[in-house]
């Protein structure tokens, strides 16, 4: 069984300072992570995924995860906050290889971004 | 490319009154379908999901009920809805590794319900 932590509900940047949203993972075989980032009253959107290539993904919107297999870590990172980034953000961890159950999600972490 | 529509895209309903969601894709032949429901202020939650034609597997008890009646086209319903039925419906699709997708999903734009 596979299951995911997002560590933090709410995140609160100024705008231009960096963003970190933590992501921890646990899986019994080598899975496959994603990030989503969803605005309010939207359907999700893909920002990156992981799929056992290069372990330092980038993805749209200048945001980029490293998956760290010795902490099960997926930490979503962005350099600098824009204010399009306030958004709702899911770490999701595949499921068993071949499951049509697919994906399991975390809680979610809600982004503010400060003028 | 791929297109996933669902609809409508708000819904005002009174508790007991019947339901249902739509939800096809476009561009893709034999996709995996998942209804996802997304309460106020939680995460997602997976309803149910097809492989295929007619074959549906539901993964928490509710009133709520889910049928595919064509390759493309997913539905979710109830007879009698209830307040706690209210929430944001998300529709998804898995096209497989053939397509590229190492698992990933893709979301429709979802429904709002209000159960009153």
């Amino acid at each position: 069984a596979q299951s995911v932590t997002q560590l933090d509900s709410h995140v609160s940047v100024s705008e231009g300072t960096p963003v970190l949203l933590r992501c921890n993972y646990s899986s019994s075989y080598s899975p496959s992570l994603f990030w989503y980032v969803q605005h309010p009253n939207k359907g999700l959107q893909l920002l990156l995924k992981y799929t056992s290539a290069a372990t330092l993904v980038k993805g749209i919107n200048g945001f980029e995860a490293e998956f760290k297999k010795s902490e099960t870590s997926f930490h979503l990172t962005k350099p600098s906050a824009h204010m399009s980034d306030a958004a709702e953000y899911f770490c999701v961890v595949s499921g068993t290889p071949g499951s049509a159950r697919q994906l399991t999600f975390g809680s979610g972490t809600q982004l503010t971004v400060l003028p | 490319s791929q297109t996933i529509h669902q609809w409508p895209a708000t819904l005002v309903q009174p508790v007991g009154s019947p339901l249902s969601l739509e939800c096809t894709v476009e561009g893709t032949s034999n996709p995996n379908l998942y209804w996802y429901r997304q309460a106020a202020g939680r995460g997602l939650q997976l309803l149910f999901y097809s492989v295929g034609i007619g074959q549906i597997s539901s993964e928490v008890p509710q009133n709520l009920s889910a049928s595919r009646p064509q390759d493309r086209q997913f539905i979710l319903s109830s007879k009698k809805l209830l307040l706690s039925d209210s929430g944001f419906y998300l529709c998804a699709w898995w096209g497989g590794a053939r397509a590229g997708a190492y698992y990933e999903q893709y979301f429709g734009p979802g429904t709002r319900l209000t159960v009153t």
